[in-house]
């Protein structure tokens, strides 16, 4: 697509659910990312993407989080047993070799 | 992996006049740089980035930024600001393959009438 797409927008969930976070990068961009920004903060790293494989992942923050990429294009990010303090804006971004990062608009997640 | 420090969290300025936004990094391999904006309730557009040949690097909307690789600078600046700059800038640094990128805190830059 033109642009990087994340889905959905907007996801309001409770306490203790589990959530799926979806990223479309730009055809052909190797790297994929994701972010998490709260209000007032810079994009926190998350993990990172090349091709299939997480060639980064060290900012989860535990183990509730996990993120796949199995064909090397879309990425999701799950998380389970959401908790209040997961409410945050979740970015992805994507890249190819040498070029930067394009970022999409974000999904807001907000655990009640 | 590589870190970056922006010094400055908030900026107000006056309209017209001149600033600065500071962003120094740590990296322990040869680095890309980027400012990101942005802008209230949008996502993050790219301002400019350094990947390699002259330090002074030119950007959208009349910014430009320079690499000082012994100080490990990438500051940003623009010699006359407009109201519609206010906005959220980020520094970002990545390693010379463009991989695992980190970004600052952020500096609010409020430009007054």
């Amino acid at each position: 697509g033109a642009g990087v797409s994340q889905t959905p927008s907007n996801k309001v969930t409770e306490k203790g659910k589990y959530v799926e976070l979806r990223c479309d990068p730009i055809s052909g961009h190797t790297a994929l990312y994701w972010y998490r920004q709260s209000l007032g903060q810079g994009p926190e790293f998350l993990i990172y993407f090349q091709g299939t494989g997480a060639a980064d992942d060290s900012g989860l923050p535990n183990d509730r989080f996990f993120a796949v990429r199995p064909e090397g294009s879309v990425s999701t990010l799950k998380i389970q047993r959401t908790e209040r303090g997961d409410s945050a804006v979740y970015l992805c971004a994507s890249s190819r070799p040498g070029g930067p990062a394009f970022f999409g608009q974000g999904t807001r997640l907000t655990v009640v | 992996a590589q870190s970056v420090t922006q010094l400055d969290s908030q900026v107000p300025v006056f309209e017209e006049a001149p600033v600065e936004l500071r962003c120094n990094y740590s990296s322990s391999v040869s680095v890309y740089l980027f400012w990101y904006v942005q802008y209230p309730n949008q996502g993050l557009q790219l301002l400019l980035k350094y990947l390699s040949g002259s330090t002074l690097v030119k950007g959208i909307n009349g910014f430009e930024a320079e690499f000082n690789k012994s100080q490990t600078s990438f500051h940003l600046r623009k010699p006359s600001v407009h109201i519609s700059d206010t906005a959220e800038y980020f520094c970002a640094v990545s390693d010379d393959n463009n991989n695992d990128m980190r970004f600052g805190a952020g500096t609010r830059l409020t430009v007054k009438p």
